[in-house]
């Protein structure tokens, strides 16, 4: 049973750009959370999704970022106009039941 | 502002012993907490989940949750270099998870 997937691992974007970062949840896994991760910070909680709608978006800024989790395909996590400040590692986990969750690998985002 | 409050460490034990790790929260009505282990450069992994006071065994791992005393705790006992890594410890509140900072624990062959 393959794990929550997130790609790409590592991904350089200059200042503007977008970056567009995906997650596939393990299998069966309905619930998707979105965090992002500073040096020497603990996870921050961004979004939480099920198929095709969100649930908790409170976390994340409201401009510049949105995310979706369509009925078909991984979700998805983009960032518009990337700042300096939006380089972090940005982790996505799933869960079957809201409760225990299990993260992917992560993707590192530096604005260059 | 909810807050989960963690010693960060480093917490530095001998191969054999027992590593204590504390946690305290803020919000009285969370019910449900969790532990992870990060080893450093990769994601955090699923320890335990306590929902209930009192302890909770698996394996090695002993999670001790007081709800009246807002904390919860993490034994590991015979500890071993391998578990050497962060550990964080999470709090659901309603949609969201509030997670620590994390405690650094480094085991000594």
């Amino acid at each position: 049973n393959a794990g929550v997937m997130q790609n790409p691992r590592h991904l350089v974007r200059r200042r503007g750009q977008e970056a567009r970062l995906r997650c596939s949840p393990m299998k069966g896994h309905s619930h998707v959370y979105w965090y992002r991760q500073l040096p020497e910070e603990g996870l921050k909680f961004m979004v939480y999704l099920q198929k095709e709608n969100i649930i908790d978006e409170s976390g994340m800024p409201k401009e510049r970022f949105s995310a979706e989790f369509p009925k078909e395909g991984p979700s998805i996590l983009r960032i518009q106009q990337v700042v300096r400040g939006d380089s972090a590692a940005y982790f996505c986990a799933s869960s079957p039941n809201s409760y225990e969750q299990y993260f992917g690998p992560g993707t590192r985002l530096t604005v260059t | 502002q909810k807050e989960v409050e963690q010693n960060s460490g480093p917490l530095s034990v001998p191969e054999g012993a027992i590593a204590s790790l504390n946690c305290t929260y803020s919000d009285r009505v969370s019910q449900s907490f969790f532990w992870y282990r990060q080893y450093s450069g990769k994601s955090p992994e699923l320890i335990m989940s306590i929902y209930s006071n009192g302890d909770k065994e698996d394996g090695r791992f002993t999670a001790q949750l007081n709800k009246a005393s807002q904390y919860v705790s993490l034994l590991i006992r015979d500890s071993q270099p391998s578990d050497s890594a962060t550990y964080l410890c999470a709090v659901k509140e309603g949609n969201q998870f509030y997670f620590g900072t994390g405690t650094s624990l480094t085991v000594i062959p």
